[in-house]
Parts: C-alpha cells; sequence; structure tokens
C-alpha cells in the first residue's frame, strides 16, 4: 500500500520568505503526483499536477518537483504572503487504470504578517 | 471553479438512522469520487465511480454504499450511521483521461455529525 507523509505538519514563517514543503512517498511506482491547498472549512483546490514523466512543473509563486526514484516530491513556494496561509496537501495517483488516489495528512501553513 | 456541489452542507443526525449524502456535477466528468477527512488521517478514499452504475471500494467502504445513476450524481450511503462516521465528506471529479485533464476537483464538502 502506497504511504504518503508530509513533514512538517505544521510552519510559521515570517512574510517574504521563500519555503519549501515536503513530501515523501513509499512507492516510486506513481502515476503523476498532485498538491492541493485546503483553506478552513472549504474543500481542496488544485495547485499543481505532475506526470511520472516530469521533474517540475511551476504555476506563478509555486514551483513542484518530483523525484520519482527517491519517492519525494517538493512545493516551493517564493516570496511567502500572508494569503499563502493554509494547508498544503500532495496526493500520489497509482496508475492509469484504477484512478486512486492516495493523500498526505498535509502541511499547516501560517504566514505572518 | 469546476461545477461540483455538495448536499447538503451540515447534517446532525443519530446513531442508527440511514443518511444520504449528494454529490452533483456539472462537468461531465468520468470518475467521481468519495472521500472522508479527519484529523490525523488526512483524506481517505471511501468509493469511486469509473462511470454509470460502475462503482468500486476505497479503503475504507466498511459501513458505506454508493451509487451513480448518472452522470452527474454519486450518491453516498451510510446504512446506519455510527459514532466513528462523525467526519468531513469531499466528493472529487476527474475527468481521469490520460493526455488530457486528469486533476482531481473537489467539492466544498459536507460535514456530518453523529449524535
Amino acid at each position: 500500500k502506497q504511504e504518503v507523509t508530509q513533514i512538517p505538519a505544521a510552519l510559521s514563517v515570517p512574510e517574504g520568505e521563500n519555503l519549501v514543503l515536503n513530501c515523501s512517498f513509499t512507492d516510486s511506482a506513481i502515476y503523476n503526483l498532485q498538491w492541493f491547498r485546503q483553506d478552513p472549512g472549504k474543500g481542496l483546490t488544485s495547485l499543481l499536477l505532475i506526470q511520472s514523466s516530469q521533474r517540475e512543473q511551476t504555476s506563478g509563486r509555486l514551483n513542484a518537483s518530483l523525484d520519482k526514484s527517491s519517492g519525494r516530491s517538493t512545493l516551493y513556494i517564493a516570496a511567502s504572503q500572508p494569503g499563502d496561509s493554509a494547508t498544503y496537501l500532495c496526493a500520489v495517483r497509482r496508475d492509469n487504470n484504477f484512478n486512486k488516489f492516495y493523500f498526505g495528512s498535509g502541511t499547516k501553513l501560517n504566514v505572518k504578517p | 471553479d469546476a461545477g461540483i456541489t455538495q448536499s447538503p452542507r451540515h447534517k446532525v443526525t443519530e446513531t442508527g438512522t440511514p443518511v444520504t449524502l449528494r454529490c452533483h456535477q456539472t462537468e461531465n466528468h468520468r470518475y467521481m469520487y468519495w472521500y472522508r477527512q479527519d484529523p490525523g488521517h488526512g483524506l481517505r478514499l471511501i468509493h469511486y465511480s469509473y462511470g454509470v452504475k460502475d462503482t468500486d471500494k476505497g479503503e475504507v467502504s466498511d459501513g458505506y454504499s454508493v451509487s451513480r445513476s448518472k452522470t452527474e450524481d454519486f450518491l453516498l450511503t451510510l446504512e446506519s450511521a455510527t459514532s466513528s462516521q462523525t467526519s468531513v465528506y469531499f466528493c472529487a471529479i476527474s475527468a481521469g483521461t490520460s493526455g488530457g485533464d486528469e486533476t482531481q476537483y473537489f467539492g466544498p464538502g459536507t460535514r456530518l455529525l453523529v449524535l
């Protein structure tokens, strides 16, 4: 069974800092990996999706990387803002047939003004 | 935002009663999912559907059943609610097509309290 871990569980940084969120998974045979953002009391919003054949994806101030062989992905947030405060979750898709996703428990980010 | 709605958004019920949650999409996506989210556990898949009348179990399916009679609707039923089923339930959809949009989109969630 695929296990997905996100460390740390919580992170507090001052505004303007660049930061990295980590996601690790136990089975490297993944199809893709997706990063989400969740605001309190809300659903999940997709941020970036990386296919297994890709090394990274970028959207604005966000950059996600994937190293399948080591079972790791990172989400880099540049010049953090208070509006970035949320919980960030990663999800691994097992293969292209079963369409199943395995989620980490998330990293709760607080960006202080 | 993807067109996904969930109803009800909040529900309080008593142990032993049946409960049905509804997920409705306007995107015509093939795949639909039900997850539950609990502190310390992240999101766990309950059931998913890969087409009308085609469903399969996820990792925490005991005590739950699903039905999908139309592309746009996916129902989750708690046969006899228990306190351990108190949770936030999320519906998600995905086109799931290789080379196309493989993103998973989530609904706003349903908060269920079983007393």
